[in-house]
């Protein structure tokens, strides 16, 4: 049971270059989330799916796009990267149901430096 | 708008001292969870406390729910140097395991 897993851990990009992010969780978990983490804020969400197919936006999530095509994957995609963009980005997954202890499982985070 | 305010933005102790962090809250929850974050990793769940509940315990962890304040506590007690860490509070608002909202968190130092 690998919990969350995303890659790569470091990454860094030149201003307008694109890439994906990947996740993948193995819990089963209908949630999944992208948030991004900057020096003295807390996670800010970015994107979020509430099961394959579905996908809406958080509170950040110009510049980013995202895709939930199983329940399992959860990329993220930087489609044209901006100094701005420089952060920590976080993927996260957990269950969603009422009366249910729905944790947050987290993957190590990836660092993303645009330049 | 962030949800959970963690405060004090950061704490230095002594090993063996007990380090209280607290946590605010805007709109109603469904349960508030605390999580720790070590230097250049991700996040892990500690404790999780539902809305009609006013304390919890796990550990030497104490974690307090006042909802009509809309605040939380996270006390650690005896602590250790491997307590060093951030410690973020989420909430859920009124959505079951979605949409949690961190605050900015508390960096706790634990002195040897």
């Amino acid at each position: 049971n690998a919990g969350v897993t995303q890659t790569p851990k470091f990454q860094v990009l030149k201003t307008g270059q694109s890439m994906t992010l990947q996740c993948a969780q193995d819990m089963n978990h209908e949630y999944m989330s992208w948030y991004r983490q900057d020096p003295g804020m807390g996670l800010r969400l970015i994107h979020y799916s509430v099961g394959a197919g579905i996908t809406d936006q958080g509170e950040v999530p110009n510049g980013y796009n995202v895709s939930r095509s199983t329940t399992e994957d959860f990329p993220l995609r930087l489609l044209s990267a901006a100094p701005s963009q420089t952060s920590v980005y976080f993927c996260a997954s957990s269950y969603s149901r009422q009366g249910a202890v729905n944790t947050i499982y987290f993957g190590e985070g990836s660092w993303l430096t645009v330049v | 708008s962030q949800q959970g305010e963690e405060d004090p933005q950061a704490l230095s102790i002594q090993e063996g001292e007990n380090a209280t962090m607290n946590c605010s809250y805007k709109t109603s929850i469904n349960n508030l969870q605390w999580y720790r974050q070590n230097s250049g990793r991700g996040l892990v769940h500690l404790i999780l406390i539902r809305s009609n509940e006013r304390e919890k315990h796990s550990g030497r962890l104490r974690v307090t729910l006042d909802t009509s304040k809309k605040s939380s506590s996270l006390l650690i007690t005896a602590s250790r140097a491997a307590d060093t860490a951030s410690y973020f509070c989420a909430t859920d608002g009124d959505n079951y395991g979605q949409n949690f909202v961190f605050g900015p968190g508390t960096r706790l130092s634990v002195l040897p």
